[in-house]
C-alpha cells in the first residue's frame, strides 16, 4: 500500500521567510504532483515531477523530486500573503497499468505580514 | 473547453435518501475519479474509471456506485445517504497513457446528510 507523509501539516511563516514542506512516500513511484486549494475551492495543478533529480519553478514555489530517497520538496522563498492555501503532494504507483493518485494530508500555510 | 463540471454545487439529503452526482469532462480524458474530502484526511479515492464501461474500486467505495457509459460522464450513486457521507466530492480526470497524467478537478460538490 502507498502512503505519503506531508510535513508539516499546518506552517504559519511570516512575509519575507522562506520555508520547505516535505512529502515522504512508501513505494516507487512514476509521478509526483503538487496541487494548491484556497479555501472552498478546487484543486489546482502546479507542478507534476518525472524522474529523479527533476526541478520545477513557477515564482516564488520550486519543486523537486529525489526517487531514491523517496522524497519530494516544495520550496516557498520570500513568502507573500497570497500564497496562503492547503497544498497536497500526490503520488502515482508505477505499476503497470496504474493511474490512481495517492495524496497526502496537505499543508496548510498561512502567510501572515 | 468547461474542463471538468460537477452538478450539484450544493446538496443536503436526510438519511436514507438516494442521488447521483454528475461528472463530466470534454477533454477526451480515459481516466476519471471520484474523490471525497474530509477536515484532516486530504484525498480518498472512492471509484474510478479507465474507459468507458471500466470502472473499479478505491480506497472507500463502501455506500456508492459509479458507471462509465461515455468518455465524458461518471455519474457517482449514493445507494442510502448516511451522515458519515457529509463530504466534499471531487471527480477528476487526465489522460492514462499519454502525458503527463495530471489530474484537472471539478469544482466539487458539497453534500450534507442530515
Amino acid at each position: 500500500e502507498l502512503k505519503v507523509e506531508q510535513n508539516p501539516l499546518f506552517l504559519s511563516m511570516q512575509e519575507g521567510k522562506n520555508y520547505t514542506i516535505y512529502c515522504n512516500y512508501s513505494t516507487t513511484s512514476d509521478r509526483l504532483y503538487w496541487y494548491r486549494q484556497d479555501p472552498g475551492k478546487s484543486l489546482e495543478s502546479l507542478f507534476v515531477l518525472l524522474s529523479n533529480g527533476a526541478v520545477k519553478q513557477e515564482g516564488r514555489l520550486m519543486a523537486s523530486l529525489d526517487t531514491k530517497a523517496r522524497l519530494s520538496t516544495l520550496h516557498i522563498t520570500a513568502a507573500v500573503h497570497d500564497l496562503s492555501a492547503t497544498y497536497f503532494c500526490a503520488v502515482r504507483y508505477s505499476g503497470a497499468g496504474s493511474y490512481q493518485l495517492t495524496f497526502g494530508k496537505g499543508t496548510k500555510l498561512s502567510v501572515i505580514p | 473547453n468547461a474542463g471538468v463540471t460537477q452538478t450539484p454545487k450544493f446538496q443536503v439529503l436526510k438519511t436514507g435518501q438516494s442521488m447521483t452526482l454528475q461528472c463530466a469532462q470534454d477533454m477526451n480524458h480515459e481516466y476519471m475519479s471520484w474523490y471525497r474530502q474530509d477536515p484532516g484526511m486530504g484525498l480518498r479515492l472512492i471509484h474510478y474509471s479507465v474507459g468507458a464501461g471500466i470502472t473499479d474500486q478505491g480506497e472507500v467505495p463502501n455506500g456508492y456506485n459509479v458507471s462509465r457509459s461515455t468518455t465524458e460522464d461518471f455519474p457517482l450513486r449514493l445507494l442510502s445517504a448516511a451522515p458519515s457521507q457529509t463530504s466534499v466530492y471531487f471527480c477528476a480526470s487526465s489522460f492514462a497513457t499519454s502525458g503527463a497524467g495530471t489530474q484537472y478537478f471539478g469544482p466539487g460538490t458539497r453534500l450534507t446528510v442530515l
